[in-house]
């Protein structure tokens, strides 16, 4: 157990829908991670929080937006579902938000099947 | 933009064997980090070892050891004595140590079976 959760654990919605996944940090990170699975494109990173701001972004589509709240828990809001956006969803965390050599923990994932 | 490469989509072992996945990144930068990550069926992402690029040395985690070839750009685990429990997915990723972004680039994986 990373000490990272993730809810849910599975969703099943149909293309146009909208969904939001939730994260919860281990105790004491301030950066969260959101990283895409798919079978067909490996691991993607999306987005980076750090204690409450956007620290990075990476291949996030516009019809996906996050969020990290004050106490630190993120939401990934995934809007307008296309077949293509099936896949599983990883929350990661991290004590750091500066370059470092921490380790980024992840959570159990969120495994999306868009129908 | 940094890449990170397996060329190996599939490996398998025997029980109590050695063996080498390969990893090889395209960077320009100097300051890095480097980690391999195993995904067991269970689909949980667990760190196995990780290397910072300004250390000679390479890293070692009980039966996991890295050899770290910076000039060369590659990085490969080797696992020795493997155990069952060993098979899965890893992953080899690469974090940059000079920008702010903090994300990890991560290789597509390499399947290692291991045979009884």
């Amino acid at each position: 157990d990373s000490g990272v959760t993730q809810t849910p654990k599975h969703l099943i919605t149909a293309t146009g829908q909208r969904v939001t996944l939730r994260c919860s940090p281990r105790s004491g990170d301030l950066s969260v991670y959101w990283y895409q699975q798919s079978l067909d494109q490996g691991l993607q990173f999306l987005i980076q929080y750090y204690n409450g701001e956007e620290r990075a972004k990476g291949n996030i589509l516009e019809r996906f937006s996050a969020q990290q709240f004050p106490d630190l828990h993120s939401e990934l809001n995934l809007s307008s579902l296309e077949l293509g956006d099936s896949a599983l969803y990883f929350c990661a965390s991290s004590v750091a938000g500066t370059a470092s050599y921490n380790e980024q923990f992840f959570g159990p994932g969120t495994r999306l099947t868009v129908l | 933009a940094q890449t990170v490469t397996q060329s190996q989509p599939e490996m398998s072992v025997q029980e109590a064997e050695t063996v080498t996945l390969s990893c090889t990144y395209d960077t320009s930068e100097s300051d890095y980090y480097l980690f391999w990550y195993k995904q067991p069926p269970s689909r949980q992402m667990i760190l196995v070892i990780r290397q910072e690029a300004y250390k000679q040395q390479n890293a070692t985690e009980n039966r996991f050891s890295v050899n770290f070839q910076k000039a060369a750009k590659s990085f490969s685990l080797k696992i020795s004595d493997s155990q069952l429990g060993d098979a899965a997915m890893y992953f080899c990723a690469y974090r940059s140590a000079e920008t702010d972004g903090q994300n990890f680039v991560f290789g597509p994986g390499t399947r290692l079976s291991v045979l009884p």
